[in-house]
């Protein structure tokens, strides 16, 4: 089975400081994502990266960073949290490998509340 | 622009009641098509999926859709809805031989009991 953790369930974190949001895929994908989600917004595009030490803007990269210096984890910064950055995050990972049982699909963790005040 | 439209934003059914939600996607090319499931207080998972052959896909827990590709529609069917079946929907979309997924704005669905 394949599994997708985040560090944390829940977090709170004060304005302008730094978080750090951790997610471990245990199948060797190597497509990893971050995605928010908020009520009526759906799931938007973070950023996502393809390999190691490789990543790619998503729709709404602004205000976020990312670290892709394994294979099994990826990780989503905020530099400087702000209130309109408190909600869902999600992280996902997929394998391109065409032929492999899930291929393509998209694997999702449990998310990580996050709260800014 | 590439996007994923789900027309039904919140649906309210009674048990037994049966059951399709809508979407459309708006890319010429190939694509490969998802509809993913969250019930409260869970993650998100896969419902079921299309990527080639029979356009009439079964998925878990009843679920089915149907690829129209003239239509641009990959709708989520269910004859006949269980309490069980609250949950928000989201359809998703890989469009090209991209492995981005472009997700819906989600479908909330609310079974009477």
């Amino acid at each position: 089975d394949v599994k997708v953790t985040q560090s944390s369930r829940y977090l709170v974190k004060r304005t302008g400081e730094k978080v750090f949001l951790e997610c471990v895929q245990d199948m060797d994908h190597e497509n990893m994502f971050w995605y928010r989600q908020d009520p009526g917004l759906g799931l938007r595009l973070i950023y996502f990266s393809y390999d190691v030490k490789m990543k790619e803007k998503g729709d709404i990269p602004e205000g976020y960073s990312v670290s892709r210096e394994k294979k099994e984890r990826f990780s989503l910064i905020l530099e400087s949290a702000s209130t309109n950055q408190t909600s869902m995050y999600l992280c996902a990972s997929s394998s391109s490998r065409s032929g492999l049982a899930g291929a393509h699909e998209q694997y999702f963790g449990p998310g990580t509340r996050l709260t800014v005040t | 622009a590439q996007s994923v439209s789900q027309h039904n934003h919140h649906v309210i059914l009674s048990e037994a009641a049966s059951l399709e939600l809508g979407c459309n996607y708006s890319y010429g090319g190939t694509v490969n098509l998802f509809w993913y499931v969250q019930y409260p207080g869970q993650h998100l998972q896969l419902l079921l999926k299309y990527f080639s052959g029979d356009p009439l896909v079964k998925g878990i827990k009843g679920f089915e859709a149907e690829f129209i590709k003239s239509k641009f529609s990959f709708n989520l069917r269910k004859p006949s809805v269980q309490w069980s079946d609250t949950a928000e929907y989201f359809c998703a979309v890989i469009m090209g031989r991209d492995d981005k997924i472009i997700f819906g704005k989600g479908t909330r669905l609310h079974i009477l009991p």
